[in-house]
């Protein structure tokens, strides 16, 4: 059973566009939300992370959405750049337990 | 933040031979270690948990005789593959949790890429 679902699987923007990547979950027990960002052949680099306490979290221009009652929460790049092009993994996990990672979304980002 | 490494990169080994993969923490140690192991444009499947100076807590259809875990000191955590088969061939990501941040921060390793022929 998926713990943790991300739509889309694949995203296409125009530099400078906003792409967003949706991610729900579950289990109300979760505590913890990372992002991940992943360019292929190497490990997923942390972007950012929110508790379930704050409804929006920035940084640089990378924002995370968070409703706590749909149990959702979404990444949204501003100002879109083609290095931006990687695979974007959400996770979720309470404290002291393992992450259960989402499905990841590849996004490109056309010049 | 943190810095987690993995060694080797790539490794190409026969069917049949074992093959360790180091995964280390290099700014702050780490009481937990995680191996996850990821199939082509596919999400990371958790394969197990490394705890220091304990046995290693292995998910649900991960063999553990074949996927031998060692966390030996706080700082390294070892993968060996043992008797590498075709379908072993994948990309074994590592992480560290880093206990300086509250614990839940992962920091993951670059990955090791194994190829079984």
């Amino acid at each position: 059973q998926q713990q943790v679902k991300q739509s889309p699987q694949s995203l296409i923007v125009q530099k400078g566009g906003i792409p967003i990547i949706n991610c729900a979950y579950e289990n109300t027990a979760f505590d913890y939300f990372p992002w991940y960002q992943q360019f292929p052949g190497k490990g997923p680099a942390l972007l950012i992370a929110i508790r379930p306490d704050v409804s929006e979290k920035k940084e640089g221009r990378f924002t995370i959405s968070f409703n706590k009652s749909a149990k959702q929460f979404s990444l949204h790049i501003m100002d879109s750049q083609p290095g931006d092009s990687a695979t974007y993994f959400c996770a979720a996990m309470y404290t002291g337990n393992q992450f259960y990672f989402g499905t990841g979304t590849s996004l490109t980002v056309i010049p | 933040g943190a810095v987690v490494s993995q060694h080797p990169s790539r490794v190409i080994c026969k069917s049949g031979t074992s093959v360790k993969i180091e995964c280390r923490s290099l700014d702050f140690q780490a009481t937990t270690m995680f191996w996850y192991r990821q199939f082509p444009k596919q999400s990371l499947m958790l394969m197990a948990t490394s705890n220091e100076g304990s046995k290693a807590t292995y998910e649900q259809g991960v063999e553990k005789d074949k996927f031998l875990i060692n966390h030996a000191s706080l700082t390294l955590s070892t993968l060996t593959v043992t008797s590498a088969h075709p379908e072993d061939s994948s990309f074994y990501i590592c992480s560290a949790r880093d206990p300086r941040v509250g614990g839940e921060t992962q920091y993951f390793g670059p990955g090791t890429r194994l190829l079984v022929l």
